[in-house]
């Protein structure tokens, strides 16, 4: 597609749900990157994929987030059993370089999650 | 706590006056910074980017400017347009993207 693509756009989850957010990254992009966004705050880094590779997920706020890519293009972010403070605004970003490889990121539109 | 952080969280200013947005970061091993546009309800929009390596660098109607010395960063938007009404993030590239809490800039007419 023309630019990062996600689904759904809005989702409501009742507490202790499951829940699964879908990103389909800029085709060929090696890069790929999961945000929170809290109402009023900056994008919050949850984790990195290099293809395949999970190769950073430092910032996933505990062991109910789950993140997966398993062929290297669409990436999935699971969150189960969820909270009240699991909402907010899931945002996706690709690019082409890798690592510190100096290259713009790409952000799709975002996933908005209310957790009732 | 935060690496990236803006001066402002508020900015008001004038249809056709130049926008100056700030941010500091405290990371001195950061060697690439990103300013975003995001709009109500859209992502991130990529702006302009630096390397540690320069200390300006242009785009059309907007400038950033890098003050390693300092550990500070500034957007300048020339001839500031309605269309630029949006929160404006810095952001430091070191292994990933960190964010700072963002500025929000209201054009008035």
């Amino acid at each position: 597609g023309a630019g990062v693509s996600q689904s759904p756009r809005y989702k409501v989850a009742k507490r202790g749900q499951d829940v699964a957010l879908r990103c389909d990254p800029i085709s060929g992009h090696v890069s790929l990157f999961w945000y929170q966004q809290a109402l009023g705050q900056g994008p919050e880094f949850l984790t990195y994929f290099q293809n395949e590779a999970q190769l950073d997920k430092s910032g996933l706020p505990s062991d109910r987030f789950f993140a997966e890519r398993p062929e290297g293009s669409v990436s999935t972010l699971k969150i189960q059993r969820t909270q009240q403070e699991d909402s907010a605004v899931y945002l996706c970003a690709s690019s082409f370089g890798t690592g510190n490889i100096y290259t713009e990121a790409f952000f799709g539109q975002g996933t908005r999650l209310t957790v009732v | 706590g935060e690496s990236v952080g803006l001066h402002l969280p508020t900015l008001s200013v004038q249809e056709g006056d130049n926008s100056i947005i700030n941010c500091a970061y405290s990371n001195s091993a950061s060697d690439y910074f990103i300013w975003y546009k995001q709009e109500s309800g859209k992502g991130p929009q990529f702006i302009i980017d630096i390397r540690s390596n320069m200390d300006k660098r242009q785009g059309q109607r907007v400038t950033v400017l890098l003050n390693k010395t300092v550990k500070h960063l500034s957007l300048q938007i020339a001839a500031t347009q309605p269309g630029d009404s949006a929160v404006y993030f810095c952001a430091e590239n070191y292994n990933k993207l960190s964010f700072g809490a963002g500025t929000t800039v209201t054009v008035r007419a």
